[in-house]
């Protein structure tokens, strides 16, 4: 059962370009969406987050929008460089048995070219 | 600071071997968690543990057994490790509270054969 869904699963752009990631949630009760970059052999590492009560939420060049009603959330990189060649996760927590958790979509391998 | 540290970081097992791999933080985090990466699924959380001492299911727990005895360490156990095993593991740890960053270590590529 998968609650965050992620898409596209990989993604090519060139450099300069504003790749586009974007995930939908189920559970209402999520209440903390965190955005995660992997790159190879690497674990992952924690980008930008947003809380549901903001409608967007900008990091230097990355950019989350979102839609509470909707359930949706998105990650835009401005002006993409080779160096953000990575895994991206989208995630959503909330607090499950004893302690919070997260969950996360299954990934878009994001690839920049020079 | 060497934050999240994971022992080992490559094996091979043969099909009903048991192992144990280890997961140590410095940062003095309540929480641990552990995940299994695999190719188009994310990650997906096996158990948890909220402190020294306690430790509870996540989302696939069946074949692993977990012990956070200090609470700087928390250790994940295959008893009978088994083909559909072969994963990438990742630990990670985090201070309490709503909005708070999970930090992972540099994962576990295990191959079961």
């Amino acid at each position: 059962q998968q609650q965050v869904k992620q898409s596209p699963q990989s993604l090519i752009v060139q450099k300069g370009g504003i790749p586009i990631i974007n995930c939908a949630y189920e559970n209402t009760a999520f209440d903390y969406f965190p955005w995660y970059q992997q790159f190879p052999g690497k674990g992952p590492a924690l980008l930008i987050a947003i809380r549901p009560d903001v409608s967007e939420k900008k990091e230097g060049r990355f950019t989350i929008s979102f839609n509470k009603s909707a359930k949706q959330f998105s990650l835009h990189i401005m002006d993409s460089q080779p160096g953000d060649s990575a895994t991206y996760f989208c995630a959503a927590s909330l607090v499950g048995g004893s302690a919070r958790q997260l969950t996360f979509g299954s990934g878009t391998q994001l690839t920049v070219l020079p | 600071n060497a934050g999240v540290t994971q022992t080992p970081k490559f094996r091979v097992l043969k099909t009903g071997q048991s192992m144990t791999l280890l997961c140590a933080q410095d940062m003095n985090h309540e929480y641990m968690y552990w995940y299994r990466q695999d190719p188009g699924m994310g990650l997906r959380l096996i158990h948890y543990s909220v402190g020294e001492g306690t430790t509870a299911k996540g989302e696939v727990p069946d074949g692993y057994n977990v012990s956070r005895l200090k609470k700087q360490n928390f250790l994940l156990g295959l008893e009978s490790a088994a083909p559909s095993q072969t994963s990438v593991y990742f630990c990670a740890s985090s201070v309490q509270g709503i909005y708070t960053e999970a930090f992972f270590g540099q994962g576990t590529r295990l191959t079961v054969v």
